[in-house]
């Protein structure tokens, strides 16, 4: 079966720097997202990663290792408005999205 | 106004009641998807749609139906609202042309609640 498992909650300080990780068992890769989910409110994109590597975007960052099926996602500088669950999900051959459960992010001044 | 709209955004009913979720989009996507999501379980595929004449099942269909009345339209029904489909239910939209990576862009949601 397919599966992506993530960690269920997080804490870290404000300011600090915290990687979130994914790993993937899926039937094909065409990509992996990130997104980032505020209580309540819609999922929004963060990252999309096709390669292995590194992508950054100002201080956010993600990371792929598609040989070990990895991913994790870098946030530098926390500041509280990043209190939220972030949800990485992984499109297989059919090009269909299968979703992690999110982990939800915590942060404290 | 927000790209992706979905109405009603609460709606409390009775088990038994037929219910329908709009969601309407200007993004121009022909891609059109329904979600619901629950408390510690990831996002879960109801129907989805490639275009007007193409409608298919995801994973959780059971209990649901849809429409796609135009390209810019897509309706989730419950013809008879159970309890355990209370829950979080979102539209999206997609667009992989023009190499786009097929990022899915959410409504706000629609939150709905069978007692």
């Amino acid at each position: 079966g397919q599966n992506i498992d993530q960690p269920t909650e997080m804490t870290a300080t404000e300011g600090a720097i915290v990687q979130i990780n994914c790993t993937y068992q899926t039937s094909g890769f065409n990509g992996l997202f990130w997104y980032q989910q505020h209580a309540g409110e819609a999922p929004t994109f963060l990252s999309y990663n096709v390669l292995d590597g590194l992508e950054e975007k100002g201080r956010f960052s993600s990371f792929l290792s598609r040989s070990k099926g990895y991913s994790y996602l870098l946030l530098k500088e926390l500041q509280m408005k990043d209190s939220a669950s972030y949800l990485c999900a992984v499109m297989d051959s059919n090009y269909q999205l299968i979703w992690g459960a999110g982990t939800k992010l915590i942060i404290k001044p | 106004d927000a790209d992706v709209t979905q109405t009603p955004r609460n709606r409390i009913t009775k088990t038994g009641k037929r219910i329908m979720l709009e969601c309407s989009q200007t993004k121009g996507h022909d891609r059109m998807y329904w979600y619901r999501q629950d408390p510690g379980l990831g996002l879960r595929l109801i129907y989805y749609s490639f275009d007007v004449k193409d409608i298919n099942k995801g994973e959780i269909s059971d209990g649901y139906s849809v429409s796609r009345q135009a390209q810019a339209k897509f309706s989730l029904s419950l013809e008879s609202a159970i309890p355990n489909q209370t829950a979080l239910y979102f539209c999206a939209t997609s667009d992989f042309t023009d190499g786009n990576t097929g990022e899915l862009f959410f409504g706000e949601g629609s939150r709905l609640t069978v007692l």
